[in-house]
């Protein structure tokens, strides 16, 4: 069965750094997501990406934090500058298209360390 | 977004049934009742979703009240693979479709 890729699984990082965290969404997808999940609490919403732009994004999701589909197969979430609090799993889901009721399917995470 | 709740955690035994609630008091006519799932240590997993009818796949069954305020997620026969925090959430179709989590159920299962 298809299934979502992410890498790295795990990325530790000084803050202040930029850092790049990719996806490989399942072949024919449309819609792309990101969430994140700090340990302990809920998985969050941060920015879903449709027809090469962001079709919605959450409060989270400030100016630090950009997303790109540079080519037919990877999404990249990118972080210019980590802080301490940018420590989380973050998830990328991808969709197949607009039918209102057709699911999502997760990647495994990459965990994001910032020291 | 409409709201659910569930309980914080449940406690069922290997090779049983698993009922698991969840309200949605606020539910909108056009939202959709999806359920996913998250093992220790890997991302959500779709588990099962439905509208107005009873669903039934090979993971789970899906029951839905009349009203549709309420919904059950039915485990037939639980495994010790089973045990994750179970999420129900609601899902507008308009737009981009985000899920939102909440706590969810956190469900432990005893062989």
């Amino acid at each position: 069965e298809p299934e979502v890729t992410q890498t790295p699984s795990h990325q530790v990082t000084q803050m202040g750094q930029e850092v790049i965290l990719r996806c490989v969404p399942i072949s024919n997808h449309l819609y792309f997501y990101w969430y994140r999940q700090i340990l302990g609490q809920k998985v969050e919403f941060l920015v879903s990406f449709y027809n090469n732009e962001i079709s919605e994004k959450s409060e989270i999701f400030d100016d630090q934090f950009s997303v790109e589909r540079p080519d037919g197969s990877n999404f990249t979430l990118k972080i210019r500058s980590t802080k301490l609090e940018d420590s989380a799993m973050y998830f990328c889901a991808s969709r197949p298209g607009t039918a209102g009721n057709q699911p999502q399917h997760f990647g495994d995470g990459t965990r994001l360390s910032i020291l | 977004d409409a709201k659910t709740t569930q309980p914080n955690s449940m406690e069922s035994n290997e090779e049983e049934p698993v009922h698991l609630p969840c309200n949605h008091s606020t539910i909108s006519g056009t939202d959709y009742i999806h359920w996913y799932r998250q093992l220790p240590s890997q991302g959500p997993e779709y588990v099962i979703h439905g509208l107005t009818s009873n669903v039934n796949n090979r993971m789970a069954s899906l029951a839905i009240a009349e009203d549709r305020k309420s919904s059950t997620l039915i485990l037939h026969r639980a495994t010790l693979r089973d045990a994750a925090v179970y999420y129900c959430i609601l899902r507008v179709i308009q737009g981009a479709q985000k899920l939102v989590f909440g706590q969810g159920t956190r469900l432990t299962i005893n062989p």
